[in-house]
Order: C-alpha cells, then sequence, then structure tokens
C-alpha cells in the first residue's frame, strides 16, 4: 500500500522554541494531507486540513497562528508548532489522500511524538 | 466527518486465545483500514480491505467487511503477549474526512 512517512519520529525541546514536522507520501501525489494530533490515551483529533498550494483549514479551537501548515508540493506538508509549550507535547500523525485513484485513498504517517520541556 | 467506532473499548484475554474487535461507520466507503498503536508509539498500519472486498488474511490477522451493516471486524488469531495494543479503524474514500474512534484496547496476558 500507499506509505507516508513523518520525520521526526520523535521530538523534544525547550519551551518557547518552534518546532517542525514533516509529513511526506513516498509513492503518491497528495493534493490534500491532514494532520491530527493525539493526547495520551485519546484518540485522534483533526486538527487542519491541509491543501497544496492553498491556505490551510484549521478545525475549531486550532490556533493557526500556533500550528503553522506548508503544503508546497504534492508530497510534502509540513506543521510547524511555534513557541512550543509543554501543553503543546502530544502525538502529531498526518494522512496523505491519494489523488490519483478514483477512490480517493487516505492513508497516515506513523506519528511524530513532541515534547516540550 | 466520518469517524470509525471499535468494539469493545477493552478486550483483555490470554495469550493463544484470539481477539476479536469490531468497527462501525456511518457513509459509504472505499476502503476501511486498521492501524494498530502500542502505548506511546506511532501507528502501525495493518490491513487494508476494500468496499468490494468482504475477507482479508494477513498472518494471524483476519479483517472481514459487510458493507450492508457498514461494519468490519478484525480478528488475531493465536494472540501473543506482542499484540498488546490499541487497535484503530479508519475508514477512507470519497470527500469526507476520516477520524479515528477511541480504539479497541487489547490486553493479552502471557
Amino acid at each position: 500500500g500507499a506509505v507516508v512517512s513523518q520525520h521526526p519520529s520523535w521530538v523534544i525541546c525547550k519551551s518557547g522554541t518552534s518546532v517542525k514536522i514533516e509529513c511526506r507520501s513516498l509513492d503518491f501525489q497528495a493534493t490534500t494531507m491532514f494532520w491530527y494530533r493525539q493526547f495520551p490515551k485519546q484518540s485522534l483529533m483533526l486538527m487542519a486540513t491541509s491543501n497544496e498550494g492553498s491556505k490551510a483549514t484549521y478545525e475549531q479551537g486550532v490556533e493557526k497562528d500556533k500550528f503553522l501548515i506548508n503544503h508546497a508540493s504534492l508530497t510534502l506538508s509540513t506543521l510547524t508548532v511555534t513557541s512550543a509549550h509543554p501543553e503543546d507535547s502530544s502525538f502529531y500523525i498526518c494522512s496523505a489522500r491519494d489523488v490519483a485513484t478514483t477512490n480517493n485513498e487516505q492513508f497516515f504517517g506513523p506519528g511524530t511524538r513532541l515534547t516540550v520541556l | 466527518s466520518q469517524q470509525g467506532e471499535e468494539d469493545p473499548q477493552a478486550l483483555s484475554i490470554q495469550e493463544g486465545e484470539n481477539a476479536t474487535m469490531n468497527c462501525s461507520y456511518k457513509t459509504s466507503i472505499n476502503n476501511l483500514q486498521w492501524y494498530r498503536q502500542n502505548s506511546g508509539r506511532g501507528l502501525v498500519h495493518l490491513i487494508l480491505i476494500r468496499s468490494n472486498e468482504r475477507e482479508k488474511h494477513s498472518g494471524r490477522l483476519r479483517v472481514t467487511l459487510d458493507t450492508s451493516k457498514k461494519s468490519s471486524s478484525l480478528l488475531i488469531t493465536a494472540s501473543r503477549a506482542a499484540d498488546t495494543a490499541s487497535y484503530f479503524c479508519v475508514s477512507s474514500g470519497g470527500s469526507y474526512i476520516p477520524t479515528f474512534g477511541r480504539g479497541t484496547s487489547l490486553i493479552v496476558h502471557p
């Protein structure tokens, strides 16, 4: 099946710094990618929809200035957590929608664990 | 959005037993995927079943899909302690954005 990768797998940073997480579709093109967040022992919650070449669409309650999303190419979307704080510590997962097929199949990356000290 | 709902929420079995988890969804799908997540770790893709398939096997995993009931099941045969994890289903396809349910937390006792 299609492969979606994320980099880094985990990151530890100091409070106040910014962290960039990459999401790549490795063997297909994705005009749309999605970013999810998972708190401990909870399900994944959709944060935003990333559209190639246009602005991301954020879910209610998600600060767009806090979580910057850039989808500059058909295989790469980035999520930047700006001025990170300990409460931003979480598991961030992306998914990519394969538009080459009529099924619009969607595949998920392995996730990135962010710990803010 | 389309949300998969897993059932049961938690399952505790002995090593060697079979584990069955169910998933329901609400709208028509093109495919349904099952993922595993070990505590504190990333998602691991287990299996994908398409809407025109009824059953699929992968090693000790068996997935069924009943589109008329909008449900799927994941069977893990001869479970091992290493199978202890949370299991999520997610449907995909069409224009909607898939979301995850809470997952089934499986504990396999050695």
